[in-house]
């Protein structure tokens, strides 16, 4: 397996309050992905990084923020957790996507109450 | 953003039989496309990466092909076992940037 890791791999946290998520590789794969898991959406991007302090928006980034200080941590954060925010979160790396595959963590389950 | 669909959106089939399911995107500024295997509770696994039209790519009993100018990809299961029951996946990058955007799946059954 790709040496990646999430944290925590289950959280409970109430409205309102912050939750930070952590993804690291061990692998000094350029491209890391966060994704969450939705029922009937498969799975949709909410940020991505091509670089150390190089990030992008995906397609539901509103109300996530994200950071990448150095090459093997990728941090996602909920600046004030909704319910609607309640999900399973997948980070995934890539040395490059146009002609390698996706590897992806265990995912994180985040509750919001 | 990307529209990726996938159809169906579920199958249920019997053990041996084959089948097929089918991805369609935007056919301008493809750059490449994607397939994974995600069972349940576990974490998505890659299956294919394609890039170019006319892509044809195998892994034991499964196979992808690829129409970039018409703007879709089938995936075959030959002879379906049950732990081949999961949810397949497509993903798309297009145009110059490094999104990975994913369709909804196909939740795949496969019965005894």
């Amino acid at each position: 397996d790709a040496g990646i890791t999430q944290s925590p791999r289950h959280k409970v946290t109430e409205t309102g309050t912050p939750v930070t998520l952590r993804c690291h590789q061990t692998e000094n794969h350029r491209y890391m992905y966060w994704y969450r898991q939705d029922p009937g959406h498969g799975l949709r991007l909410i940020h991505y990084s091509y670089g150390v302090k190089d990030t992008d928006k995906g397609e539901v980034s509103d109300g996530y923020s994200v950071s990448r200080s150095k090459t093997e941590d990728f941090l996602l954060t909920l600046e004030s957790a909704t319910s609607s925010q309640t999900s399973v979160y997948f980070c995934a790396i890539s040395e490059s996507i146009r002609g390698t595959p996706l590897h992806f963590g265990n995912g994180t389950r985040l509750t919001v109450t | 953003i990307l529209n990726v669909e996938q159809s169906p959106q579920s199958l249920h089939v019997q053990e041996g039989d084959s089948t097929n399911f089918t991805c369609s995107f935007p056919s301008s500024n493809f750059y490449a496309l994607h397939w994974y295997r995600w069972e349940t509770a576990k974490s998505p696994e890659a299956l294919f990466v394609m890039t170019l039209n006319g892509d044809e790519k195998k892994k034991g009993r499964i196979s992808a092909t690829l129409n970039t100018k018409e703007g879709y990809s089938y995936l075959y299961i030959k002879g379906s076992q049950p732990e081949d029951s999961a949810t397949y996946l497509c993903a798309l990058i297009s145009g110059g940037y490094n999104k990975l955007i994913f369709g909804a799946g196909t939740r795949l059954a496969v019965h005894p």
